[in-house]
């Protein structure tokens, strides 16, 4: 069974920057699907910030672009995402998942999701 | 980017009933539409991709159906369980935006 484990700071302040991790077990991160962060607020809903193949190719949200990386690291079957410039417009529950089936398949395996609060 | 319009926002239903929550894209995107559920303090799950194919393990009481710009996600006989928010997300071109949500309620 597939499962995804995001972990990070709960916290950061204001300018600065957010890394998070998302652990996957029970599927190899080289396994020919695409990885996926979004994240969810009361006042955007569900956003999604990019996503990236085994490969590295990434695709991101022209939105967050310039803030935004995402990586692979097949050694330790994990994916990151660090978002620099932080506001307060970036607190959020930060989900991780995979994207099965390419474009057509959607995210069939999520993340619990972790809360990142920006606040001096 | 592409937007996607979601209505009824929300909706009050009873166990049994049947309900039909819409979805609507600024722009073509062919067949690729997928269906979340989501409860209070969970990920969504994902119901149905490619606008119809059901999710491994979803209850057959769930439907999709659409093309083009205009999509509906049925629950037929709804059940407690399925009191929650729906989000349809397109998946034709980056950033793949999801809708606003509607929530189903218990009447």
């Amino acid at each position: 069974q597939v499962q995804l484990q995001e972990s990070g700071p709960g916290l950061v302040k204001p300018s600065g920057t957010l890394s998070l991790t998302c652990a996957v077990s029970g599927d190899s991160i080289r396994s020919g699907y695409w990885w996926t962060w979004v994240r969810q607020s009361p006042e955007k809903g569900l956003e999604w910030i990019g996503e990236i193949f085994q490969s590295g190719s990434a695709n991101y949200g022209p939105s967050l672009r310039s803030r935004t990386t995402i990586s692979i690291d097949m050694s330790k079957n994990h994916l990151s995402l660090t978002l620099t410039s932080m506001t307060v417009a970036d607190t959020a529950v930060y989900f991780c998942a995979r994207v099965k089936g390419g474009g057509l398949g959607g995210m069939d395996v999520w993340g619990r999701g972790t809360t990142v609060i920006v606040s001096s | 980017d592409i937007q996607m319009t979601q209505s009824p926002s929300s909706l009050s239903a009873s166990v049994g009933d049947t309900v039909t929550l819409t979805c609507r894209a600024s722009q073509f995107i062919s067949k690729f539409v997928c269906w979340y559920k989501q409860r209070p303090g969970e990920a969504p799950e994902l119901l149905i991709y490619a606008t119809s194919i059901l999710e491994s393990g979803v209850p057959s009481r769930f439907s999709g159906s659409g093309a083009g710009t205009d999509f509906a996600l049925t629950i037929s006989s709804l059940q407690p369980e399925d009191f929650a928010t729906y989000y349809c997300q397109q998946s034709y071109s980056p950033p793949y935006t999801f809708g606003q949500g509607a929530k189903v309620e218990i009447k």
